[in-house]
């Protein structure tokens, strides 16, 4: 099975803070994808990478960055942490296909940050 | 990606076959379904997707119109670990499959004892 794994399942942060929220994937898949989840709001894309070292912001990508040194990593970075960042964050992997055919994303269990 | 919309609630007997529907009247040609499903607190899981044919898993089936306008999930069998919310959405991959997913509002399905 795909197995996609988060640092932390809960995480409590002080305004201004430097956070790390770390994702694994253990599929080799080539692209990964960070996204936050809101109530009222659904699951918005923040960054996504297609390749190691490759990042490619997506809908919401202001107050955070991204790292993918490895194939297999993604970070999510927040560099000064701010109340309105407070939200569950999900991390995903799926194969690089084609264009025109189908692909699924797997998700990780999800990160429920709190910044305070 | 296609507009869908799917019930806000359903419920179902435990043991029973659940029947999810979603309408998607603007599908193109070339846009698959998916459907996943998100238990409280965690995250999305992928169920089936399909593209004009009728599939099959060890999860779910997926049954679409013959002009592709709507389609139903069916859970054959539900059990208590099937209440979630289930999205279904309509899309076409591009540029490898690295583009985002968007989720609507999906239907709670809550299966009762």
């Amino acid at each position: 099975d795909v197995k996609v794994t988060q640092s932390s399942r809960y995480l409590v942060k002080r305004t201004g803070e430097k956070v790390f929220l770390e994702c694994v994937q253990d599929m080799d898949h080539e692209n990964m994808f960070w996204y936050r989840q809101d109530p009222g709001l659904g699951l918005r894309l923040i960054y996504f990478s297609y390749d190691v070292k490759m990042k490619e912001k997506g809908d919401i990508p202001e107050g955070y960055s991204v790292s993918r040194e490895k194939k297999e990593r993604f970070s999510l970075i927040l560099e000064s942490a701010s109340t309105n960042q407070t939200s569950m964050y999900l991390c995903a992997s799926s194969h690089h296909v084609g264009s025109r055919s189908y692909n699924e994303q797997f998700f990780g269990p999800g990160t429920r940050l709190t910044v305070l | 990606d296609a507009k869908t919309t799917q019930p806000t609630s359903m419920d179902c007997a435990e043991g029973r076959a659940a029947n999810l529907p979603c309408n998607h009247s603007t599908i193109s040609g070339n846009e698959y379904v998916y459907w996943y499903r998100q238990i409280h607190s965690q995250g999305p899981q992928y169920i089936i997707h399909g593209l004009k044919n009728n599939e099959t898993n060890e999860m779910a089936s997926l049954i679409i119109t013959e002009d592709r306008k709507s389609s139903t999930l069916i859970l054959p069998h539900a059990t208590l670990r099937d209440t979630a919310v289930y999205y279904c959405i309509v899309r076409v991959v591009t540029g490898g499959g690295a583009d985002g997913l968007t989720f609507g509002k999906g239907t709670h399905l809550i299966i009762q004892p």
